[in-house]
């Protein structure tokens, strides 16, 4: 149990289906992540959130939007998702996001999105 | 272009010994150092991590050493267990940045 829990663990969708998916931290962190790992490449930073404000967005098309209602939930809304998109959603968190402060990332388990 | 490298995709050490996994990165603006654990069907587990002022950290079984001219870090697992089996990533972030940067990973594999 690493106190990051991630929703569903497995998505099938088309490419004309809007879904999202979901992540919860029990830690008491203030930052939360989005990272994606593709096959056989690194996991890639997507989004980061902190204190529910968004200060991160690396370069995402529009069709990921993220949203943060509170510093225990994100969400990552998916809408006209393209084939390759295909890949691994890691959800992580940590006790904030601060610049010039180590705070190590707890991650969750991640979901694993197929598009059709 | 990849700024963290684990050259070595896998390992197999017997039960016992030392494990050595190595990681090379070569952003020098990058000044904390993580090793995650990461069993199939699971997110990376965080390990242990380093700070760039330091050039070791240890944390029971695991020691992480930081050479910093060589750009090079390493995590050393003593005595190595079964239950150490799974793949390690190796990762960084710079100094003013919030990302942190992925190896590819070294699968370990411990055996009896």
């Amino acid at each position: 149990e690493t106190g990051v829990t991630q929703t569903p663990r497995h998505l099938v969708m088309g490419m004309t289906n809007k879904k999202s998916l979901k992540c919860e931290q029990h830690l008491g962190h203030n930052a939360m992540y989005w990272y994606k790992q593709s096959a056989k490449k690194p996991l890639e930073l997507m989004f980061v959130y902190n204190f529910k404000e968004q200060t991160e967005n690396n370069s995402v098309p529009s069709r990921f939007s993220p949203e943060c209602p509170n510093s225990s939930h994100l969400f990552l809304h998916l809408h006209t998702l393209q084939p390759e998109d295909s890949a691994l959603y890691l959800c992580a968190s940590s006790q904030a996001a601060r610049r010039n402060s180590n705070q190590p990332q707890h991650f969750g388990d991640g979901t694993r999105l197929s598009i059709l | 272009d990849q700024q963290v490298k684990q050259n070595s995709p896998s390992l197999s050490v017997q039960e016992g010994r030392i494990s050595i996994l190595n990681c090379d990165y070569t952003n020098s603006m990058f000044d904390y150092f993580l090793w995650y654990k990461k069993y199939p069907a699971e997110g990376p587990t965080f390990l242990i991590s380093i700070s760039s002022i330091k050039d070791k950290n240890e944390d029971g079984r695991f020691t992480v050493f930081l050479n910093k001219s060589a750009k090079h870090l390493s995590l050393h697992i003593v005595p190595s267990q079964p239950g150490d089996s799974a793949v390690y990533f190796c990762a960084a972030s710079e100094i003013s940045g919030y990302a942190l940067n992925f190896g590819k990973g070294t699968s370990l594999l411990v055996t009896p």
